[in-house]
């Protein structure tokens, strides 16, 4: 595909339920990247994969979340128990690799996200 | 005290001004993100800086890594740039973005 897909775009549950968020990064990325941005407020970091694995998965809120990437392109983000706390706009992005001690990173490419309402 | 800290948080300005928004940080970096989001919709990545300054028609990015500041420039606004302009760093310790909360920019014709 030409972009970063993020399916569903709208997700809507009930509290306590089981979802699970799909991104398609662009063909050829091997860093991939979950944010998940509030109403008014910059995104907030999840977790990031280089590859078929996390590296950084320290934004994960609770235990409620994960996310696997298990061929090294498209992730699934699977929020367990769903709070209505949980609801937010769900970013994915995807870049060429990113090192983080290296001088050098490649633009990052969002998706349009998934919009989850937890009711 | 947040890591990336933008001003203003709100800018209105009139078709044809010269608008700067500005970026402060407070870890090392690897690289300096600016991006666009307008409402509803994705982000896209405008820049992206590790030293200098870059341009890109009417918009230019700087950066002084020995201040920790970086600003985005906009040259003869126009009412299609209203949008949010969000500042994100690549921390040198890591992988991870840290964003910004984002400068809402109205531009009236």
């Amino acid at each position: 595909g030409a972009g970063v897909s993020q399916t569903p775009s709208n997700k809507v549950t009930e509290k306590g339920k089981y979802v699970e968020l799909r991104c398609d990064p662009i063909s050829g990325h091997t860093a991939l990247y979950w944010y998940r941005q509030s109403l008014g407020q910059g995104p907030e970091f999840l977790i990031y994969f280089q590859g078929t694995g996390a590296a950084d998965d320290s934004g994960l809120p609770n235990d409620r979340f994960f996310a696997v990437r298990p061929e090294g392109s498209v992730s699934t983000l699977k929020i367990q128990r769903t709070e209505r706390g949980d609801s937010a706009v769900y970013l994915c992005a995807s870049s060429l690799w990113a090192q983080g001690v290296s001088s050098y990173n490649s633009p990052l490419h969002f998706g349009n996200g998934t919009r989850l309402t937890v009711t | 005290k947040n890591e990336v800290e933008q001003s203003p948080q709100n800018l209105t300005a009139q078709e044809g001004e010269f608008i700067t928004i500005n970026c402060s940080y407070s870890v090392g970096i690897s690289a300096l993100h600016w991006l666009q989001q307008h409402p509803g919709g994705g982000i896209v990545s405008l820049f992206m800086l590790s030293s200098g300054k870059k341009k890109h028609g009417r918009l230019i990015a700087t950066i002084n890594i020995q201040e920790k500041h970086s600003s985005l420039h906009i040259t003869a606004s126009h009412p299609r740039d209203s949008a949010v302009y969000i500042c994100a760093v690549q921390e040198t310790s890591g992988s991870r973005l840290t964003f910004g909360e984002g400068t809402q920019l109205t531009v009236n014709p």
